[in-house]
């Protein structure tokens, strides 16, 4: 199975900050990669499909880059609705795997 | 829009088995594969099997694989995970998800892009 190394595991930043998260896969993945938001008590939301596709809805702020193994999701300008848990998804094959999530705190 | 509702989650001991159902409404559910993913309390977010369009493939995570079942009822809009040989392990809040994967040319991408609230599935003594 894909393994998923996403770094920082939590990060600390202040509103209007840009922040920029990474993934790894431990194989080349192409760009079948999402990235997803979830907040305290709340189901996970889809926020970028095929490592640079911007959901319907989502703001502009995000982007997603990236390609075979190594991705990032930035966020250019943080908003205080941002603080939340950020996971990355390979979907390159069968099994699916999250990475460790990153949980981005207010400073 | 799309809608979600998890159900059948609860307390068992461990060896036991549940069914978790998720009602889906709001959108042509044989039109897309579902997916069951689970976090733990306090933990990431972990898939665990996902199934096709008209349950013709069905996928799981390794930690489950011969002790899950996803299946799907299309007439009924229901998907459901049969859950046999529990474990502690087991323990988190299951959800159900729409996969709204497209393709672009020759590559296709999974988007898994409306979630239930979740069902809290409790292994113990």
């Amino acid at each position: 199975a894909i393994q998923m190394t996403q770094s920082p595991s939590s990060l600390s930043a202040s509103v209007g900050d840009s922040v920029t998260i990474t993934c790894r896969a431990s194989q080349g993945i192409g760009n079948d990669l999402g990235w997803y938001q979830q907040k305290p008590a709340q189901a996970p939301k889809l926020l970028i499909s095929a490592a640079s596709s911007l959901q319907s809805g989502v703001p502009s702020r995000f982007s997603g880059s990236g390609s075979g193994s190594d991705f990032t999701l930035t966020i250019s300008s943080l908003h205080p609705e941002d603080f939340a848990t950020y996971y990355c998804l390979h979907d390159y094959n069968y099994p699916l795997t999250f990475g460790g999530g990153t949980k981005v705190e207010i400073k | 829009e799309a809608q979600l509702a998890e159900s059948g989650g609860g307390l068992v001991q461990p060896g036991g088995s549940l069914r978790l159902s998720c009602a889906a409404s709001g959108f042509t559910f044989s039109n897309y594969y579902m997916t069951w993913v689970r976090q733990a309390p306090g933990k990431g977010l972990e898939w665990v099997a996902s199934i096709r369009r008209d349950a013709s493939g069905k996928f799981y995570a390794d930690s489950v694989r011969g002790r899950f079942t996803i299946s799907r009822d299309n007439a009924q809009n229901l998907v459901n995970l049969q859950m046999d040989s529990l474990r502690a392990e087991d323990t988190a809040l299951y959800y159900c998800v729409r996969d709204g994967g497209y393709c672009v040319s020759a590559s296709c991408y999974t988007a898994l892009d409306y979630w239930g609230q979740g069902t809290l599935v409790t292994v113990s003594s």
